[in-house]
């Protein structure tokens, strides 16, 4: 079985630019959460996804957005780009979702550098 | 707003000896989750820990779970050197987990031969 997916591993931009980060959870998960990971605030809850509805949204600037699609696969998008951003961007599925006692499966990331 | 201490943050040990990981969090809860990160790697979950006194074990690792306390507990048996990595606990503040997890800073474990 497939584990969770998620693309590109590596990304470099510069200041103001925007990204988006994919992410494919494992087959027949409908939720999707998305966490910051930084050496100094550590690991911070963005958002989570479940069948295509935003269910949950941690403390983070309007510039930082999702989408799930019918497949449950999960987009993150942040806009205008700031130093700040550089981060470890991890996605995490399960079958039910936050709340609901299961363990998260992880992706291996996507490491962004804000130049 | 939900507080999760780690200690220690640096465990640095040897192979053989044993030793506790301490997670505390500021609210009440009763869902507690132990990861285990290695360096340039993704999350692995652990152990799920869903009520008062509940105890799992794998290998070398059992972790419990003292809701009253606000406590929980990660022990290392006999540690050998495949158990370095950073271990976080996270608590899921709301049934509903409408704050998604809350983590720990993480223990830094170097376990020496």
């Amino acid at each position: 079985k497939a584990g969770v997916t998620q693309t590109p591993r590596y990304l470099i931009k510069t200041r103001g630019q925007q990204v988006t980060l994919s992410c494919s959870p494992i087959s027949g998960h409908r939720s999707v959460s998305w966490y910051q990971q930084t050496p100094g605030q550590g690991l911070q809850f963005l958002f989570e996804y479940f069948s295509e509805t935003q269910r949950n949204k941690g403390n983070f600037p309007g510039r930082f957005s999702g989408r799930q699609f019918s497949n449950s696969r999960s987009e993150m998008n942040v806009s205008t780009l700031e130093l700040g951003d550089s981060a470890l961007y991890l996605c995490a599925s399960s079958l039910f979702g936050q709340g609901g006692g299961e363990k998260l499966f992880f992706g291996s990331g996507t490491q962004l550098s804000v130049l | 707003e939900l507080k999760v201490e780690q200690n220690p943050l640096f465990l640095s040990m040897q192979e053989g000896k044993n030793y506790t990981i301490y997670c505390n969090y500021s609210t009440t809860s009763d869902r507690l989750y132990w990861y285990r990160q290695d360096p340039g790697k993704s999350l692995e979950s652990l152990f799920v820990l869903l009520s008062n006194g509940a105890v799992k074990q794998e290998g070398r690792l059992m972790a419990s779970l003292d809701t009253k306390a606000r406590l929980s507990t990660l022990h290392i048996t006999a540690a050998v050197h495949d158990l370095s990595a950073t271990y976080f606990c996270a608590v899921d503040e709301s049934g509903g987990g409408a704050d998604g997890l809350t983590f720990g800073k993480g223990t830094h474990l170097i376990i020496q031969p």
